[in-house]
């Protein structure tokens, strides 16, 4: 079946390094994704990474990604208090098309 | 550019109403994909349509429905509404494949 796991709090201090992790189930996914929710608003793709890759990096985004596991991260260098939101990993669904499937998301909290 | 707008942003509807969203996807962007997110269920898909044609439907009853019109805007309706039904409501534009979903800030409906 299709399910996304991933923890469902992180907290670190500012200027530390965050670590968000996910499993993913459909070996099968094309591409897996990471967006990011802010309190009140939508979500905001932050990157995604393509299924023939290992690792994808985009400036303070770190994106690893192990295929025999079935496991994602997203590392998050230089955590600022900005950053404190919820974070989503998702793959697409069954039935193709536009269709994604969501982990709960971990919420990361930036403390002093 | 401007970005997915959904409108109304909050809504508040009382058991047995109906109800009306509204989703404007970003310029060029034939498919809209509408999803639910509750605190309990997390983020469910609900629907994605292109080009006025629904290619895929997640497990929601028939209460909820949706269309797109020619110009690629989408509407989704929810008949007999229920309290579980409370809710935020995304919607996500993207070209064609979900490469990359831009998502709307939501409208949230509560239902009392």
């Amino acid at each position: 079946g299709e399910d996304v796991e991933q923890s469902l709090f992180l907290s670190v201090r500012e200027g530390d390094s965050s670590v968000i992790n996910c499993t993913y189930t459909d070996s099968s996914s094309t591409y897996l994704y990471w967006y990011k929710q802010e309190p009140g608003a939508g979500l905001q793709l932050l990157t995604y990474i393509f299924s023939n890759m290992d690792m994808k990096q985009d400036q303070r985004l770190t994106v690893l990604l192990n295929k025999k596991d079935k496991h994602l991260s997203l590392r998050i260098a230089d955590t600022q208090t900005g950053d404190s939101a919820i974070y989503f990993c998702a793959e697409p669904g069954s039935g193709g098309y536009n269709k994604l499937i969501f982990g709960a998301g971990t919420r990361l909290a930036v403390h002093p | 550019k401007a970005g997915v707008t959904q409108t109304p942003r909050y809504l508040i509807k009382t058991r047995g109403q109906q109800v009306t969203l509204s989703c404007s996807p970003i310029s060029g962007h034939r498919s809209v994909s509408w999803y639910q997110q509750t605190p309990g269920q997390g983020l469910q898909f609900l629907f994605e349509y292109f080009s006025e044609t629904q290619r895929n439907k997640g497990n929601f009853p028939g209460r909820f429905s949706g269309r797109q019109f020619s110009n690629s805007r989408s509407e989704m309706n929810v008949s007999t509404l229920e309290l579980g039904d409370s809710a935020l409501y995304l919607c996500a534009s993207s070209i064609d494949r979900v490469t990359e979903a831009f998502f709307g800030q939501g409208t949230r409906l509560t239902v009392v």
